[in-house]
């Protein structure tokens, strides 16, 4: 079965700096990836997903992510962290053809001024 | 509707009394999801329905736990007996047939067992 995991359940960035979350996954076939946003008292709202084709792929507000095989990883981005980036943010994987996600346990994103 | 809507937004139950949580998914999207999601966790997957198959209730953390799902639309989850630990926000979603353009989320449901 397919599983996520997040490296640091905190992550702390000045504004302007560099966002990189860290995401890295289990799955016995080529997965689905995802990342989701959570503002706070809000549900999830997709960022960006891959499902197949170009490994870097691209979503909303300016955040991007790169599918590695190699390293079983799907780090999420932004160059320039804004303050309404603060949010939390969770990285999900599917099996192809199975609808059961599975979510990673989320990164709670800090952006000071 | 435009989005995944959850009711109630926020609710205070008594432990030991039942309570249902209602999702009202996106028209004709015919799969649905609940997930709870308890403070500083992670989401807990609890059921998935797809069209009229036989749901997925592997995720459901006791008997106390149940889901319906009428005519392929609304969905109910109800939980019996609500314990202290119950209390979290419950979050459902929904998508389309296929698992690749990933889920539309509710705000969710708030429950606090008091």
């Amino acid at each position: 079965a397919q599983s996520v995991t997040q490296l640091g359940s905190h992550v702390s960035v000045s504004e302007g700096a560099l966002v990189l979350l860290r995401c890295n996954y289990s799955s016995s076939v080529p997965p689905y990836l995802f990342w989701y946003v959570q503002y706070p008292n809000q549900g999830l709202q997709l960022l960006l997903k891959y499902t197949t084709g170009a490994t870097l792929v691209k979503g909303i507000n300016g955040f991007e992510a790169e599918f590695k095989k190699s390293e079983t990883s799907f780090h999420l981005t932004k160059p320039s962290a804004h303050m309404s980036d603060a949010a939390e943010y969770f990285c999900a994987v599917s099996d192809r053809g199975n609808n059961d996600m599975r979510f990673g346990a989320g990164t709670r994103l800090t952006v000071k001024p | 509707g435009a989005g995944v809507s959850q009711s109630p937004s926020n609710k205070v139950t008594e432990k030991g009394k039942d309570v249902e949580l209602r999702c009202d998914p996106i028209s004709g999207h015919t799969a649905l999801y609940w997930y709870r999601q308890s403070l500083g966790q992670g989401l807990e997957f609890l059921i998935y329905f797809q069209g009229n198959s036989a749901p997925d209730k592997s995720g459901l953390p006791s008997d106390r736990f149940s889901a319906e799902r009428t005519g392929g639309s609304v969905s109910t989850l109800t939980i019996q007996r609500t314990q202290q630990e119950d209390s979290a926000v419950y979050l459902c979603a929904s998508s389309p047939s296929s698992n690749n353009y990933g889920y539309t989320f509710g705000s969710g449901t708030r429950l606090t067992v008091v």
